[in-house]
């Protein structure tokens, strides 16, 4: 089974400021149709969780601009360029490679310093 | 907009079982799987499994297999999970979501004499 670690589990940072999540996987991402099913999700606290992007970089729909996902293979990593208040909660990056399985990482708590 | 609205929140005693319906309005429900996701208290998200809603072939993570059951009604759209022999370490939330990317808002089941 595929084990998704994530780094760090937590980060406080200052609004306006960038953070940076990331995420290993323990086995190749990498389809055999050549697509890599590597999704980031965020969790506000009381809510449910939110796609904001798939396949690595592509934002799903509403998300803004400030956040972006990049990597290739096992490595994988979530920035958002200025933190807004809005943003703090919980972030996992997902693997829907080895389908039909899904797998998380333990997640990341954002918060503001 | 596609929508998926889950039935709400309940109470069991333990040795009870529970059904939590999902709802899904907006797209062809039988284009999309439905999968099931745990989480329980202050932790992360399990995946549970998943239903193909063109077959109803339901599919169970090694740790959902026994006493949980995915079923549909295509006729009203709608996917359940239903846990029998109910146990204290299955109060959770529970979230349906779709293979791509939409998520219902939860049902909190809280098992308790």
């Amino acid at each position: 089974d595929i084990v998704m670690t994530q780094t760090p589990l937590s980060s406080p940072v200052t609004l306006g400021q960038p953070a940076s999540i990331s995420c290993r996987s323990s086995q190749t991402l990498v389809h055999s149709d050549g697509n890599t099913y590597l999704s980031w999700l965020q969790q506000r606290p009381g809510q449910p969780p939110r796609l904001l992007i798939y396949k690595i970089s592509n934002r799903f729909s509403g998300v803004p601009d400030r956040f972006s996902g990049s990597g290739a293979g096992t490595n994988f990593t979530l920035k958002i360029s200025r933190v807004e208040a809005e943003d703090v909660g919980v972030y996992y990056c997902m693997q829907t490679s080895q389908s039909p399985t899904w797998t998380f990482g333990q997640g990341t708590k954002v918060e503001i310093k | 907009q596609v929508q998926l609205v889950q039935s709400g929140s309940e109470l069991k005693k333990p040795g009870a079982s529970v059904k939590v319906s999902c709802k899904a309005s907006g797209y062809m429900f039988a284009a999309y799987g439905i999968n099931w996701v745990r989480q329980a208290p202050g932790q992360g998200l399990e995946w549970m499994g998943w239903i193909n809603t063109n077959t109803g072939k339901p599919t169970y993570a090694q740790d959902f297999m026994g006493r949980f059951v995915f079923s549909l009604d295509i006729s009203v759209s709608t996917t359940y999970l239903q846990i029998s022999s109910l146990k204290a370490e299955d109060t959770a939330l529970y979230y349906c979501a779709t293979s791509q990317g939409y998520w219902g808002q939860g049902t909190l089941v809280t098992v308790s004499s």
